[in-house]
């Protein structure tokens, strides 16, 4: 079975600090992925990545960055955090473009 | 309009019955479809998928595409207390990358 794990369930963080949202997968895929999901908005793409050091936007990257300097890990940054990015987040990883993808247990952060 | 369509439900249906799941897309030229099921406070968990105009069977669950229509749909038969979960539709557009385009999701509430 495809793990895909995320470091944390729940976190609370202050406006203004930098936030660190980690994503690890143990199935040697190729692409990653960061997504918010809020009420009636549904699921929203900030960032992917297609290989190691690879990026690219999404819909919403505004106040977000991405790092993945190795395969199995991807993490997704809050320069500075505020209360409009409190939200559920979700990773998830694929084996090729186009294929299934498979999601974390989610993050869900909390800006105060 | 939005590129993937779904009503947001909640669709209710009783026990025992069949619960049919809409779904369309507006981009003619997509090739992968994807149904996935994400009950509350969960992350989404991939139910099926399908590529080829028909049927594509398993267990319980059908999804049928019609590509000349442009739309996707899962039947869920026996329906359990259990299906109950919001129901996403994701499509693979022909364009876009990696991306992934998903519906907002219908709700659905099977009665015991």
């Amino acid at each position: 079975d495809v793990k895909v794990t995320q470091s944390s369930r729940y976190l609370v963080k202050r406006t203004g600090e930098k936030v660190f949202l980690e994503c690890v997968q143990d199935m040697d895929h190729e692409n990653m992925f960061w997504y918010r999901q809020d009420p009636g908005l549904g699921l929203r793409l900030i960032y992917f990545s297609y290989d190691v050091k690879m990026k690219e936007k999404g819909d919403i990257p505004e106040g977000y960055s991405v790092s993945r300097e190795k395969k199995e890990r991807f993490s997704l940054i809050l320069e500075s955090a505020s209360t409009n990015q409190t939200s559920m987040y979700l990773c998830a990883s694929s084996p090729y473009s186009g294929y299934e993808q498979y999601f974390g247990p989610g993050t869900r952060l909390t800006v105060t | 309009q939005k590129e993937v369509e779904q009503n947001s439900g909640p669709l209710s249906v009783p026990e025992g019955a069949i619960a049919s799941l809409n779904c369309t897309y507006s981009d003619r030229g997509s090739q992968s479809f994807f149904w996935y099921r994400q009950y509350s406070g969960k992350s989404p968990e991939l139910i099926m998928f399908i590529y080829s105009n028909g049927d594509k069977e398993d267990g319980r669950f059908t999804a049928q595409l019609n590509k000349a229509s442009q739309y996707v749909s899962l039947l869920i038969r026996d329906s359990q207390p259990s299906d109950s979960a919001t129901y996403l539709c994701a499509v693979k557009p022909p364009t876009g990358g990696f991306k992934t385009i998903f519906g907002a999701g219908t709700r659905l509430f099977v009665k015991a």
